[in-house]
């Protein structure tokens, strides 16, 4: 089945730095790439997320490039706010399967 | 207000106690599906339905069960819970048209089995 694996575990940041998270998967049936983040004490939300069609997708200060050769897609957060600080899943989509498959999070701790 | 309602949010029982948490969508999603979460782990996939009467397994469905009577409800059922289930559960679900897309989380449900 699929693997996703997720790198950093911790992440720790000055405010307005970027941050950046990676992931790589393992079955290149995957298709569909949501990253989701997840305030202590809430529900996982989705931030943003990337089709195996499209390279890379914006969306203010949020960014995920996608690679399928190497199978791997990365989260960047550029000018980093306290708020920022949370949980953040990578998970990929299986295609045929409709099977989710989260990596083990990033803890991102923005300090101020 | 659309949502995704999992009852009850806490809950402690007993070894072999066999016990439902429900889950409720009002977004007339086809897609449901449980997870897990456990810490280091990440999110797990238990069981997922892509619509009523359409039930399989995710990646750890052992001593679970589910079942898709109807469209809204998606109820995860242990039927002898063990103490290495205690764990943070989510329901979510996902309109598809096709294939799941974003999927929309339940608050939670934590569960301690002693």
């Amino acid at each position: 089945g699929e693997n996703v694996e997720q790198h950093p575990s911790t992440l720790s940041v000055q405010e307005g730095d970027s941050a950046v998270i990676k992931c790589t998967y393992s079955d290149s049936a995957s298709n569909y790439f949501p990253w989701y983040k997840q305030e202590l004490g809430k529900r996982p939300q989705l931030i943003i997320d990337i089709r195996s069609n499209v390279g890379e997708k914006k969306d203010q200060r949020i960014a995920v490039t996608l690679n399928k050769t190497a199978k791997h897609f990365s989260l960047h957060i550029t000018e980093t706010q306290p708020e920022d600080s949370a949980v953040y899943f990578c998970a990929s989509l299986l295609y045929n399967f409709n099977k989710f498959y989260f990596g083990s999070g990033t803890k991102l701790n923005v300090k101020p | 207000e659309a949502q995704v309602t999992q009852n009850p949010r806490y809950l402690i029982t007993v070894t072999g106690k066999k016990l439902t948490v429900t889950c409720s969508q009002n977004m007339n999603h086809e897609y449901m599906s449980w997870y897990r979460q456990d810490p280091g782990l990440g999110l797990r996939q238990i069981y997922y339905s892509m619509n009523v009467e359409v039930t399989d397994k995710g990646d750890v469905p052992e001593g679970y069960k589910v079942s898709r009577k109807e469209k809204r409800n998606f109820p995860l059922i242990l039927e002898s819970p063990s103490p290495n289930q205690t764990s943070l559960y989510f329901c979510a679900s996902s309109s598809t048209g096709g294939r799941p897309g974003e999927l929309f989380f339940g608050e939670g449900s934590r569960l301690t089995v002693l």
